[in-house]
């Protein structure tokens, strides 16, 4: 069965900090997708990265990393000198083909960034 | 692009009436839209997939009567939540696919309903 799990559940930092998401997933697919998502306080969930499984190359976008390692099940995500606008709750998601291309959210990691 | 609104943004409404949300994919073809619903300081729990021209199909536990789901066009998903109770309170998003681009699923803003 597909799992997300996000076993972070609330984490704060320092403006300016670097801070890291844990996503570990479980799929029994070889091919998928997984995904993150970022939800503000105002509530509408940003779509931030998708990588699908035969592409493990790392992802830079600024001060936003990713670190997909097949080999853990893990799809990391970094945020380098993180600023307040970055407080959010960060989703991480997984579409494989036996969940009928369904999103699989974990529960989310809450980050705040204390200025 | 790939931009997805929700209608209404807030809605209060009394137990027993009936509630009508509106989502629509402003700048593409969207032939699956799912809805979701999501309690505070939860995840998002999938309530059911709706796919143009047809029944949607509802999650395990999703009261197909209570929450009724209509795809009429390739733009446009309505969610209706029919004699409201209070514990029907929650925030509900929809999001759309656009199956040209890839499996990546494009949200609304979201609902947020209060019965009271």
């Amino acid at each position: 069965a597909q799992k997300v799990t996000q076993a972070q559940t609330e984490i704060s930092v320092v403006e300016k900090e670097d801070v890291t998401l844990d996503c570990v997933y479980e799929t029994r697919d070889t091919t998928y997708y997984l995904f993150w998502y970022k939800q503000p306080p105002s509530g509408e969930l940003v779509f931030l990265i998708r990588r699908n499984s035969f592409d493990e190359q790392n992802e830079i976008s600024g001060r936003y990393s990713w670190n997909f390692q097949k080999s853990t099940s893990s799809f990391n995500f970094t945020i380098t000198a993180s600023q307040v606008v970055d407080s959010a709750v960060y989703f991480c998601a997984l579409i494989d083909q036996t969940g009928a291309n369904n999103l699989f959210f974990g529960t989310g990691t809450r980050l705040t960034v204390i200025p | 692009g790939a931009v997805v609104s929700q209608h209404p943004s807030r809605v209060i409404c009394k137990s027993g009436t009936s509630v009508k949300i509106e989502c629509r994919s402003l700048d593409f073809q969207a032939t699956t839209m799912f809805w979701y619903r999501q309690f505070p300081k939860q995840s998002l729990m999938l309530m059911a997939t709706s796919n143009e021209g047809s029944k949607a199909t509802y999650e395990q536990g999703v009261e197909k009567d209570k929450f009724l789901i209509n795809h009429a066009s390739l733009t446009l998903s309505t969610l209706t939540v029919t004699s409201a109770h209070p514990e029907d309170s929650s925030f509900y998003i929809c999001s759309a696919r656009d199956t040209r681009t890839g499996p990546e699923q494009y949200f609304g803003p979201g609902t947020r309903l209060t019965v009271t």
